[in-house]
Protein backbone atom coordinates (compact mmCIF):
# COMPACT_ATOMS: atom_id res chain seq x y z
CA UNK A 1 0.00 0.00 0.00
CA UNK A 2 0.86 3.78 -0.38
CA UNK A 3 4.23 4.73 2.16
CA UNK A 4 4.65 8.11 3.00
CA UNK A 5 8.17 8.90 4.00
CA UNK A 6 8.25 11.96 7.02
CA UNK A 7 11.73 13.42 8.89
CA UNK A 8 11.75 12.36 12.82
CA UNK A 9 12.30 15.86 13.68
CA UNK A 10 13.20 19.70 12.59
CA UNK A 11 14.30 22.31 15.00
CA UNK A 12 14.45 25.90 14.39
CA UNK A 13 15.00 29.08 16.21
CA UNK A 14 11.61 31.28 16.79
CA UNK A 15 10.70 33.84 14.32
CA UNK A 16 11.92 31.57 11.64
CA UNK A 17 10.75 28.95 9.02
CA UNK A 18 10.10 25.66 9.80
CA UNK A 19 10.11 23.47 6.83
CA UNK A 20 7.84 19.65 6.71
CA UNK A 21 8.35 17.36 4.31
CA UNK A 22 6.47 13.93 3.31
CA UNK A 23 7.89 11.64 0.54
CA UNK A 24 5.55 9.57 -1.50
CA UNK A 25 5.25 8.21 -5.06
CA UNK A 26 3.92 10.78 -7.53
CA UNK A 27 1.82 12.42 -3.95
CA UNK A 28 1.59 15.45 -6.31
CA UNK A 29 -1.70 13.64 -7.90
CA UNK A 30 -3.37 13.69 -4.33
CA UNK A 31 -4.52 15.52 -1.77
CA UNK A 32 -2.50 16.22 0.98
CA UNK A 33 -3.49 17.02 4.77
CA UNK A 34 -1.55 18.01 7.43
CA UNK A 35 -2.17 17.66 11.25
CA UNK A 36 -0.52 19.11 14.61
CA UNK A 37 -0.30 17.18 17.66
CA UNK A 38 0.80 19.15 20.72
CA UNK A 39 1.35 16.69 23.86
CA UNK A 40 -1.76 15.44 25.61
CA UNK A 41 -4.07 16.83 23.38
CA UNK A 42 -6.26 15.93 19.79
CA UNK A 43 -4.45 16.38 16.36
CA UNK A 44 -5.88 19.70 14.63
CA UNK A 45 -6.29 20.00 11.13
CA UNK A 46 -3.73 22.60 10.04
CA UNK A 47 -3.91 22.34 6.26
CA UNK A 48 -5.95 20.45 3.57
CA UNK A 49 -6.11 20.04 0.08
CA UNK A 50 -2.54 20.54 -0.37
CA UNK A 51 -2.80 24.37 0.45
CA UNK A 52 -5.99 25.50 2.22
CA UNK A 53 -6.01 26.36 5.76
CA UNK A 54 -8.64 26.10 8.00
CA UNK A 55 -9.76 29.52 8.80
CA UNK A 56 -8.67 29.13 13.08
CA UNK A 57 -5.31 28.68 11.36
CA UNK A 58 -3.09 31.14 11.36
CA UNK A 59 -1.50 32.45 7.58
CA UNK A 60 2.01 31.41 8.48
CA UNK A 61 1.05 28.00 8.44
CA UNK A 62 1.33 26.94 4.69
CA UNK A 63 1.28 23.73 2.49
CA UNK A 64 2.23 22.52 -1.24
CA UNK A 65 2.55 19.93 -2.80
CA UNK A 66 4.32 18.57 -6.11
CA UNK A 67 6.02 15.80 -7.84
CA UNK A 68 6.78 13.04 -4.79
CA UNK A 69 7.03 15.56 -2.10
CA UNK A 70 4.46 17.37 -0.36
CA UNK A 71 5.42 20.52 2.33
CA UNK A 72 4.06 22.41 5.30
CA UNK A 73 6.05 25.56 6.29
CA UNK A 74 5.37 27.30 9.36
CA UNK A 75 6.90 30.77 9.19
CA UNK A 76 7.66 33.18 12.42
CA UNK A 77 7.91 29.95 14.39
CA UNK A 78 6.66 30.58 17.72
CA UNK A 79 7.40 28.25 20.84
CA UNK A 80 3.62 27.13 21.10
CA UNK A 81 4.09 25.67 17.55
CA UNK A 82 6.07 22.82 19.08
CA UNK A 83 4.42 19.86 18.25
CA UNK A 84 4.24 16.87 16.31
CA UNK A 85 3.46 17.29 13.04
CA UNK A 86 1.70 14.29 10.48
CA UNK A 87 0.48 14.42 6.45
CA UNK A 88 -2.01 12.43 5.44
CA UNK A 89 -3.72 11.07 2.36
CA UNK A 90 -6.46 8.82 1.20
CA UNK A 91 -5.16 6.11 -0.74
CA UNK A 92 -7.76 5.97 -3.41
CA UNK A 93 -6.38 2.62 -5.42
CA UNK A 94 -7.04 0.79 -1.99
CA UNK A 95 -9.49 3.01 -0.09
CA UNK A 96 -7.19 3.17 2.64
CA UNK A 97 -6.23 6.34 4.54
CA UNK A 98 -2.98 6.87 5.62
CA UNK A 99 -1.30 8.75 7.79
CA UNK A 100 2.82 9.51 7.82
CA UNK A 101 5.24 8.91 10.52
CA UNK A 102 5.03 12.67 11.71
CA UNK A 103 8.05 15.05 12.14
CA UNK A 104 8.57 16.44 16.07
CA UNK A 105 8.89 20.01 15.83
CA UNK A 106 11.78 21.32 18.25
CA UNK A 107 11.88 25.41 18.86
CA UNK A 108 15.08 26.23 20.22
CA UNK B 1 -19.54 23.91 17.53
CA UNK B 2 -18.06 20.21 16.78
CA UNK B 3 -18.02 18.15 19.58
CA UNK B 4 -17.13 14.55 19.87
CA UNK B 5 -16.70 12.37 23.05
CA UNK B 6 -15.08 8.87 23.42
CA UNK B 7 -15.85 6.44 25.93
CA UNK B 8 -15.78 2.54 26.69
CA UNK B 9 -11.86 2.26 26.65
CA UNK B 10 -10.25 0.70 29.25
CA UNK B 11 -7.89 -2.58 30.43
CA UNK B 12 -8.66 -5.72 28.82
CA UNK B 13 -7.17 -9.46 28.63
CA UNK B 14 -6.12 -10.66 25.09
CA UNK B 15 -8.48 -12.38 23.20
CA UNK B 16 -11.42 -10.36 24.61
CA UNK B 17 -13.70 -8.17 23.38
CA UNK B 18 -14.34 -4.50 24.05
CA UNK B 19 -17.22 -1.68 22.17
CA UNK B 20 -16.11 2.03 21.87
CA UNK B 21 -18.45 5.02 21.38
CA UNK B 22 -18.16 8.34 20.17
CA UNK B 23 -21.05 10.45 20.46
CA UNK B 24 -21.14 13.24 18.33
CA UNK B 25 -22.87 17.20 18.49
CA UNK B 26 -22.58 20.53 16.71
CA UNK B 27 -22.76 19.04 13.29
CA UNK B 28 -25.28 17.45 10.99
CA UNK B 29 -23.92 13.55 12.09
CA UNK B 30 -26.15 12.02 9.67
CA UNK B 31 -24.28 13.89 6.81
CA UNK B 32 -20.59 13.09 7.31
CA UNK B 33 -18.77 9.88 7.12
CA UNK B 34 -16.78 9.35 10.71
CA UNK B 35 -13.71 7.32 11.07
CA UNK B 36 -11.55 5.67 13.99
CA UNK B 37 -8.07 6.27 13.98
CA UNK B 38 -5.95 5.40 17.33
CA UNK B 39 -2.08 6.08 18.55
CA UNK B 40 -0.19 3.64 20.50
CA UNK B 41 1.81 5.11 23.37
CA UNK B 42 4.68 7.01 21.83
CA UNK B 43 3.94 6.54 18.45
CA UNK B 44 2.10 7.67 15.05
CA UNK B 45 -1.43 7.99 14.33
CA UNK B 46 -3.20 5.00 12.66
CA UNK B 47 -6.33 4.76 10.52
CA UNK B 48 -7.99 2.07 12.01
CA UNK B 49 -11.89 2.49 9.74
CA UNK B 50 -13.68 4.46 8.14
CA UNK B 51 -17.90 4.43 7.81
CA UNK B 52 -19.43 7.16 4.94
CA UNK B 53 -22.57 8.51 5.99
CA UNK B 54 -25.28 6.49 5.78
CA UNK B 55 -23.37 3.06 7.00
CA UNK B 56 -23.36 1.67 3.87
CA UNK B 57 -20.27 1.56 2.52
CA UNK B 58 -17.78 0.51 5.27
CA UNK B 59 -13.35 0.36 5.00
CA UNK B 60 -11.28 -1.43 7.85
CA UNK B 61 -7.48 -1.14 7.65
CA UNK B 62 -5.42 -4.73 6.95
CA UNK B 63 -4.63 -5.05 10.90
CA UNK B 64 -8.43 -5.13 11.76
CA UNK B 65 -10.20 -6.31 8.95
CA UNK B 66 -12.25 -9.30 10.20
CA UNK B 67 -12.12 -8.33 14.13
CA UNK B 68 -13.42 -5.04 14.41
CA UNK B 69 -16.61 -4.08 13.04
CA UNK B 70 -17.81 0.08 12.75
CA UNK B 71 -21.03 0.57 12.61
CA UNK B 72 -23.40 4.44 13.64
CA UNK B 73 -26.84 5.37 14.70
CA UNK B 74 -27.76 8.47 13.24
CA UNK B 75 -30.89 8.45 15.21
CA UNK B 76 -28.44 8.58 18.53
CA UNK B 77 -25.71 10.87 16.29
CA UNK B 78 -23.59 8.13 18.31
CA UNK B 79 -20.25 6.38 16.10
CA UNK B 80 -19.38 2.59 17.62
CA UNK B 81 -16.18 0.69 17.25
CA UNK B 82 -16.73 -2.91 18.27
CA UNK B 83 -13.44 -4.82 18.48
CA UNK B 84 -13.27 -8.85 19.11
CA UNK B 85 -10.06 -10.73 19.77
CA UNK B 86 -7.97 -7.95 21.02
CA UNK B 87 -4.32 -8.27 20.89
CA UNK B 88 -1.61 -6.25 22.74
CA UNK B 89 -1.02 -4.25 19.76
CA UNK B 90 -4.16 -3.22 19.73
CA UNK B 91 -3.23 -1.20 23.27
CA UNK B 92 -3.67 2.61 21.86
CA UNK B 93 -5.79 5.81 22.42
CA UNK B 94 -8.59 5.52 19.93
CA UNK B 95 -9.84 8.82 18.35
CA UNK B 96 -12.89 9.45 16.43
CA UNK B 97 -13.02 11.85 14.33
CA UNK B 98 -15.29 13.72 12.22
CA UNK B 99 -14.94 13.93 7.92
CA UNK B 100 -14.52 17.35 6.41
CA UNK B 101 -16.90 16.37 3.36
CA UNK B 102 -16.57 13.59 0.34
CA UNK B 103 -15.14 11.06 2.79
CA UNK B 104 -11.36 12.20 2.14
CA UNK B 105 -10.12 13.28 5.31
CA UNK B 106 -10.92 14.07 9.23
CA UNK B 107 -11.59 17.74 10.26
CA UNK B 108 -12.45 17.92 13.95
CA UNK B 109 -11.37 14.95 16.30
CA UNK B 110 -12.23 13.64 19.93
CA UNK B 111 -10.04 13.64 23.11
CA UNK B 112 -9.88 9.94 22.60
CA UNK B 113 -10.38 6.46 24.94
CA UNK B 114 -7.74 4.35 25.72
CA UNK B 115 -7.54 0.81 25.15
CA UNK B 116 -4.81 -1.51 26.70
CA UNK B 117 -4.41 -5.05 26.06
CA UNK B 118 -3.07 -6.73 28.77
CA UNK B 119 -3.01 -10.07 30.96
Amino acid sequence: SYVMTQPPSVSVAPGQTATFTCGGDNIGSKSVQWYQQKPGQAPVLVVYDDDDRPSWIPERFSGSNSGNMATLSISRVEVADEADYYCQVWDTNYDIWKFGGGTKLTVL
Amino acid sequence: QVHLVETGGGVVQPGRSLRLSCEASGFIFSENAMYWVRQSPGKGLDWVATILHDGRRIFYADSVRGRFTISRDNSKNTLYLQMYRLRSDDTALYYCAKDAGYAQFPDFWGQGTLVTVSS
